[in-house]
């Protein structure tokens, strides 16, 4: 238990669908995080929310739309995909805001995406 | 701007042997700096971190990291390597008062570690 749970952990959906990604952490966190994690590249930082406020948005295109109702919870809607956007996406969460203190992240265990 | 560097895709060993995971780093102010795990299908896990103090820090499962200014590297070590120690490594470094001043946390590639009985 990571303290960090993602829903679906898989997930395949077409290029015409639209999904949601759904994370929720249990720590009492003040920041939460969306990553992409594909092979043989570094993580790469999507949305960043400091007290349910978005405060990164890193080029990521709009078929990509976050969501954060509350300090525990952060969606990730998608909409028309393509096949490159087939990764594994990771939530994260951490105590201090993204640009300051020294608290770790948490992730949770990702949702693995897949686009036909 | 910062970065980080993992020199080495993969670095195997001997079970039983010590282990050494590279990392180099470069910030304008200074820097924090993180190691996390990563078991297959599974998030990253927070290994151990260097803020201020001791340049030797201590993490979990017995895994110690030395922070070399001079030398801008903070390498993950252990000193006997096990087969559940296989897995992918990642260094992060976050950039504190720099010209940047961002604060972002920037990951490395990742380096895989086999070590095999």
């Amino acid at each position: 238990e990571t303290g960090v749970t993602q829903t679906p952990r898989h997930l395949v959906m077409g290029m015409t669908n639209k999904k949601s990604l759904k994370c929720e952490q249990h720590l009492g966190h003040n920041a939460m995080y969306w990553y992409k994690q594909s092979a043989k590249k570094p993580l790469e930082l999507m949305f960043v929310y400091n007290f349910k406020e978005q405060t990164e948005n890193n080029s990521v295109p709009s078929r990509f739309s976050p969501e954060c109702p509350n300090s525990s919870h952060l969606f990730l809607h998608l909409h028309t995909l393509q096949p490159e956007d087939s990764a594994l996406y990771l939530c994260a969460s951490s105590q201090d805001r993204e640009d300051r203190g020294n608290s770790p992240l948490h992730f949770g265990n990702g949702t693995r995406l897949t686009v036909t | 701007a910062q970065s980080v560097a993992q020199p080495e895709d993969q670095v195997n060993v001997a079970e039983g042997n010590p282990l050494t995971v590279k990392c180099t780093y470069s910030v304008s102010g200074n820097p924090y700096l993180f190691w996390y795990v990563q078991y297959p299908n599974r998030g990253l896990q927070f290994l151990l971190k260097y803020i201020t103090g001791d340049n030797l820090v201590k993490g979990s499962y017995g895994f110690e990291a030395e922070f070399n200014k001079s030398q801008t590297s903070f390498h993950l070590k252990k000193p006997s390597a096990l087969v559940s120690d296989s897995a992918l490594y990642f260094c992060a470094v976050r950039d504190i008062g720099g010209s940047s001043n961002t604060g972002k946390l920037i990951f490395g590639q990742g380096t895989t570690l086999q070590v095999k009985p």
